[in-house]
């Protein structure tokens, strides 16, 4: 069965620490891939996604990912973190990778992520 | 930027009464709409894909006639869940695609239900 996995369920760490959110997914066809950030009390934001081209893609927040076809993979990096970036990160995968079907995501468990002061 | 508004934010309602979830798109026509169950600790979990002037596609597991679904407008789909049991209880999320560019999607706040 189709599959998205996040490493880490929680994580807690200082400001201007690295942070790095794994996701890896089971499909085997083309993928769309996402990663949303939830802050507490807002709605899902979309902060980058993945079709094709560059597998280094960067998004809004100074956060990048890296999609890894052979490894399935598609983790969330940020060089420095602060202490706004606590939320809760969800990496979702499109596995029809179809227009048509776009908008029909396997989400991963999340991982909420703390920055201390 | 787009919003899509999920009303209520949280409700609680007695076992065997059923409760109605809006999800609007404020500023934008969504012809399809995707609803998602999460329990604690889990994934959001694709329960249906609304499409509107026609019935909604359920996935595997999703029971259609506990879970009913109508999106009889461009901005509009409610999500029913009849006969609430206390196994209903999660949080439900919806997401509107917007038609004018198949790569905008926009997410509602989620609504909690709890089943007693």
């Amino acid at each position: 069965a189709q599959s998205v996995s996040q490493h880490n369920h929680h994580v807690i760490l200082s400001e201007a620490a690295s942070l790095e959110l794994g996701c890896n997914y089971s499909y085997g066809g083309t993928v769309n891939l996402f990663w949303y950030v939830q802050y507490p009390g807002q709605h899902l934001q979309l902060l980058l996604k993945y079709f094709s081209g560059d597998p280094l893609v960067k998004g809004i927040k100074g956060f990048e990912a890296e999609f890894i076809k052979s490894k399935f993979s598609f983790n969330l990096r940020k060089p420095s973190v602060q202490w706004s970036d606590t939320a809760e990160y969800f990496c979702a995968v499109n596995a029809e990778g179809t227009t048509d079907s776009w908008g029909k995501l396997q989400f991963g468990a999340g991982t909420q992520v703390v920055v201390t002061p | 930027g787009a919003v899509v508004s999920q009303h209520p934010s949280r409700v609680i309602c007695k076992s065997g009464t059923s409760v109605k979830i809006e999800c609007r798109s404020l500023d934008f026509q969504a012809t399809t709409m995707f609803w998602y169950r999460q329990f604690p600790k889990q994934s959001l979990m694709l329960m249906a894909t609304s499409n509107e002037g026609s019935k909604a596609t359920y996935e595997q597991g999703v029971e259609k006639d506990k879970f009913l679904i109508n999106h009889a407008s461009l901005t509009l789909s409610t999500l029913t869940v009849t006969s609430a049991h206390p196994e209903d209880s999660s949080f439900y999320i919806c997401s509107a695609r917007d038609q004018q560019g198949a790569e905008k999607l926009f997410f509602g706040s989620g609504t909690q239900l709890s089943v007693l």
